[in-house]
């Protein structure tokens, strides 16, 4: 069955860059996007963006523009998320999550399938 | 950006009693609203989709209403097990935006 897995998690000082990866099985991993979304301790979801797996187009939300790149390698069927400047805000587990890659309304569409989430913690 | 404005933040509910939790988006997204539930420590969950269908496997106490702005999630005879966050999801345009969250805890 479709399966997510991520690295495992990190501590990083701040200013400095984390690298977390999403490797795909179980599934075509160009027909689905890959989705990063955060969560910071006891706080609520949040989406960073997407990265169309087949084209490698990325879209960012506008609050992590610049400082949050994507990345995929389709011959592992991996997809990556770097964030770059960390400040201890940023501590959060990070999820990858996939949807198919054009917009649509059935079931594959959005977020049928989670990575485990990847804790990065940005401390001193 | 759309912004998805989900009320309440947290209610407290005893088992059996019927909950409602509503989000409403900052402009017209159609149908293309999913809910989520998320218990401490764990992945969230996918429940409804396309604002009303059901997630195969989910159990029918819960059910999805709405359409372009105003959304609802309902339990229908709440269970020990459905004690959770509460996630709505706009996936209509990016950037895709998640409501605040519902904390449902007992009463």
């Amino acid at each position: 069955q479709a399966q997510l897995v991520q690295s495992g998690s990190e501590l990083k000082k701040p200013g400095a860059s984390v690298k977390v990866s999403c490797k795909a099985s179980g599934y075509t991993f160009t027909n689905y996007a890959v989705h990063w979304v955060r969560q910071a301790p006891r706080q609520g979801l949040e989406w960073l963006g997407r990265i169309n797996t087949d084209t490698g187009d990325p879209t960012y939300a506008r609050d992590f523009a610049g400082r949050v790149f994507f990345s995929v390698d389709r011959s592992v069927s991996t997809a990556f998320l770097q964030i770059n400047g960390l400040k201890s805000e940023d501590t959060a587990v990070y999820f990858c999550v996939r949807s198919w890659v054009e917009l649509c309304l059935g079931p594959r569409c959005v977020f049928d399938v989670w990575g485990p989430g990847t804790l990065v913690t940005v401390s001193s | 950006d759309i912004q998805m404005t989900q009320s309440p933040s947290a209610m407290s509910a005893s088992v059996g009693d019927r909950v409602t939790i509503t989000c409403r988006a900052s402009q017209g997204i159609n149908n293309y609203l999913a809910w989520f539930q998320q218990k401490p420590g764990t992945v969230p969950k996918r429940l409804i989709f396309t604002a009303s269908t059901l997630e195969s496997g989910v159990p029918s106490r819960f059910s999805g209403s709405g359409s372009g702005t105003d959304f609802t999630l309902t339990i229908s005879g709440l269970q020990p097990e459905d004690f959770a966050t509460y996630y709505c999801l706009q996936y209509s345009t990016y950037p895709w935006t998640f409501g605040q969250g519902t904390k449902v805890d007992i009463k």
